[in-house]
């Protein structure tokens, strides 16, 4: 089945650690996003990617820092500089450029703890 | 304003209808949509509208678009407990060559026995 798949579901990371946070997708789709949630707040950009090699920064890249090597995956790194990494992250996918390229789908997330 | 603006919370009885709000910012979005997410999980989209239309109905799901107001509704007939969920209204802003979508805050529903 096609879809998008983020790993790990749940992930601990110590003070002072960079962690990375896996996302694949094999529905050839161009565009792939990274979002943070945190209650209440709604979901804010950390980076975005239209093709391989290139990314924007979103609206709260700080501290986090992105890959795109190959179209299927789109790895958010999170940095020691990120000083509150406690969150959600979601990673969306979509056909490609432009509005006209209707729904984003998402994965399932990832639940990251600082311990 | 600059935000996509949704009301947090919404309680609702079984069996009635629910009616989530929200409020947009780009006179010219193209596609608006409506998300659910359940508990510890993703994103699910549940249906869009193009900004050509006034009305989208789908099942039990019927999104009213007000344009002149850059209003979003979105109606669910006869809820159900699993409809307990957080709703996510969405516009793509048609400023923006990479097509950003700009999410609201998410309206919690929870639906009473």
């Amino acid at each position: 089945d096609g879809g998008i798949t983020q790993s790990p579901k749940y992930l601990f990371r110590k003070e002072g650690q960079n962690v990375t946070l896996s996302c694949e997708q094999n529905l050839n789709h161009d565009a792939m996003y990274w979002y943070r949630q945190d209650p209440g707040q709604g979901l804010r950009l950390i980076y975005y990617s239209q093709i391989v090699n290139d990314f924007q920064k979103g609206d709260i890249a700080e501290g986090y820092s992105v890959s795109r090597e190959k179209k299927e995956s789109f790895p958010l790194t999170v940095t020691s500089a990120q000083k509150n990494p406690t969150a959600f992250y979601l990673c969306a996918s979509r056909r490609g450029l432009g509005a006209k390229n209707t729904e984003a789908f998402f994965g399932q997330g990832t639940r990251l703890t600082v311990v | 304003g600059e935000d996509v603006e949704q009301s947090l919370f919404l309680s609702v009885r079984e069996g009635d209808s629910s009616v989530i709000n929200c409020t947009y910012t780009d006179s010219s979005s193209t596609y608006l949509y409506w998300y659910k997410q359940e508990p510890g999980a993703g994103l699910q989209l549940l249906t869009y509208i193009f900004s050509n239309m006034d009305m989208k109905q789908d099942q039990r799901l019927t999104v009213l678009l007000n344009k002149k107001d850059k209003h979003l509704s979105l109606r669910i007939a006869d809820t159900q407990t699993g409809d307990s969920a957080i709703y996510f209204c969405a516009e793509v802003l048609t400023t923006d060559s990479w097509g950003k979508f700009q999410f609201g805050a998410g309206t919690q529903v929870v639906v009473t026995p």
